[in-house]
């Protein structure tokens, strides 16, 4: 069965530190998606990233990298610099590509909070 | 850029009564879902819609619950008989073909009192 494990529930950094955020993922399907997504207080889901299972190149857009490694299983998500702004709870996702869907499968988010 | 549009934001409605939660998927997206968040918990599937049919749906859809699309544009979630539990965030998306990626909607903010 997917899973998507989000170990830190919590997280509070002082702006300007960097900070990652880990994402652990099982699934026995070779050809999957992986996601992150931010949640900001106003409760939208805002699209971060989508990489799939043969792609594992790491990723940087601007403050924000994505490290995947499938030997360990893991999609973690780097925020360089931190702003206030990046307080939000953060989710990864985890897509299962069956016949009949695309359904996401969602860790249960770390909440990120930038103290000023 | 274009966006999947939830109506209402927010609904407050009685216990036992019918809610209908509405959405405007992408005109030219395929694939429709529904998916579920209670307060401070993570995001759950609920129903993915495909081809005027439920591909596939949780266990949490249960027979209280149901989608339409009724005109082509709009695809609803109807929950028939609310209950307090049912009280969470319900999120509409859509994407272009089953390996695209997802727009999710802003989601409608179900209160059952």
């Amino acid at each position: 069965a997917q899973k998507v494990t989000q170990a830190q529930t919590e997280i509070s950094v002082v702006e300007k530190e960097d900070v990652t955020l880990d994402c652990v993922y099982e699934t026995r399907d070779t050809t999957y998606y992986l996601f992150w997504y931010k949640q900001p207080p106003s409760g939208e889901l805002v699209f971060l990233i989508r990489r799939n299972s043969f792609d594992e190149q790491n990723e940087i857009s601007g403050r924000y990298s994505w490290n995947f490694q499938k030997s360990t299983s893991s999609f973690n998500f780097t925020i360089t610099a931190s702003q206030v702004v990046d307080s939000a709870v953060y989710f990864c996702a985890l897509s299962e590509v069956t016949d009949s869907s695309y359904k996401l499968i969602f860790g249960s988010g770390t909440r990120l909070l930038v103290r000023p | 850029e274009p966006e999947v549009t939830q109506t209402p934001s927010h609904q407050v409605t009685q216990m036992g009564q019918e809610v209908i939660l509405r959405c405007v998927p992408i005109s030219n997206h395929l694939y429709f879902y529904w998916y579920r968040q209670i307060l401070g918990q993570k995001v759950e599937f609920l129903v993915s819609f495909y081809n005027n049919e439920i591909s596939e749906k949780s266990e949490i859809f249960d027979d209280q619950f149901s989608v339409e699309r009724p005109d082509g544009s709009n695809f609803t979630l109807k929950i028939r008989s609310t209950k307090l539990e049912d009280s969470a965030m319900y999120f509409c998306a859509s994407n272009p073909g089953r390996e695209d990626g997802y727009t999710f909607g802003s989601g409608t903010r179900l209160t059952v009192v």
